[in-house]
C-alpha cells in the first residue's frame, strides 16, 4: 500500500545527543515536510523540500537539520543545540495542489 | 504570514448530534483550505477540502462552508459517532498549491457523550 512511514514510533534521547527520525513516502511525491507538534498545540513547520537535494526551513527550524538525498526519504535530526526537543514529530508529503499525507507520528522524549 | 485560528478549543457534543466546528484565517488571498483529523497518538487524516470559487461542500457526513467575505470556514459533521471523537485542524497553505508548507489551527478537540 502507498502510504508514509515514520520510524521509531517512540524515541528517547539524552541530554546532549543528537537523534534521527526516519520519514520515508511511496506515494512519488516531490514535496516533503517536517512538522512539530506540542500538547494541545497545532502543527508547526520545522523544515521543508520541494525537490531531492534541496529544502528549507520552516518557522522553528533551529536546532534541528535535514536532509534529501533521495525522493523517497526525508530524515530529520534533532541536534543537542535544540533546547526543548520533548514534542510530537510529523512527517508529511505532497503533490502540488492538493492536501497533504501524514505519517504516523514520532515521539520523542529527553530522558 | 498566514495566520489561523479556531474558536473552541474543546466542543462536547451528544452522541447523534450534528457538530459545528469553526476556523478563521487572515489571509483574504488564500484560495484553498483543508480539514484535518487527527486522533490520539496518530497523524492528521485528510477528511475534507474546499477551493475559493467554491461556498460549499460535501463529504460523507461531513460538510464544510466558506465565508469569503469574514474568513471563515467550517466543519459540519452530522450525526456524530464515538469514532468522530478527535482534534479537527483547519490548515491552509503557506503559498499558491502548499509548496511550502501549511499553516494550522490549534485544533477544536471533538468530544461525543453517550
Amino acid at each position: 500500500d502507498g502510504g508514509i512511514t515514520q520510524s521509531p514510533k517512540y524515541l528517547f534521547r539524552k541530554e546532549g545527543q543528537n537523534v534521527t527520525l526516519s520519514c520515508e513516502q511511496n506515494l512519488n511525491h516531490d514535496a516533503m515536510y517536517w512538522y512539530r507538534q506540542d500538547p494541545g498545540q497545532g502543527l508547526r513547520l520545522i523544515y521543508y523540500s520541494q525537490i531531492v537535494n534541496d529544502f528549507q526551513k520552516g518557522d522553528i527550524a533551529e536546532g534541528y537539520s535535514v536532509s534529501r538525498e533521495k525522493k523517497e526519504s526525508f530524515p530529520l535530526t534533532v541536534t543537542s543545540a535544540q533546547k526543548n526537543p520533548t514534542a510530537f514529530y510529523l512527517c508529511a508529503s505532497k503533490r502540488r495542489s492538493t492536501e497533504a499525507f501524514f505519517g504516523q507520528g514520532t515521539r520523542l522524549t529527553v530522558v | 504570514g498566514e495566520s489561523v485560528g479556531l474558536h473552541l478549543p474543546t466542543l462536547s457534543v451528544q452522541e447523534g448530534d450534528n457538530s459545528i466546528i469553526n476556523c478563521a484565517y487572515s489571509n483574504s488571498a488564500s484560495d484553498y483550505f483543508i480539514w484535518y483529523k487527527q486522533e490520539s497518538g496518530k497523524g492528521p487524516q485528510f477528511i475534507i477540502d474546499i477551493r475559493s470559487n467554491m461556498d460549499k461542500r460535501q463529504g460523507q457526513r461531513v460538510t464544510v462552508l466558506l465565508n469569503k467575505t469574514v474568513k471563515h470556514l467550517s466543519l459540519q459533521i452530522a450525526a456524530t459517532q464515538p469514532g468522530d471523537s478527535a482534534v479537527y485542524f483547519c490548515a491552509v497553505p503557506n503559498s499558491g498549491g502548499g509548496a511550502d508548507g501549511l499553516t494550522f489551527g490549534k485544533g477544536t478537540h471533538l468530544i461525543i457523550q453517550p
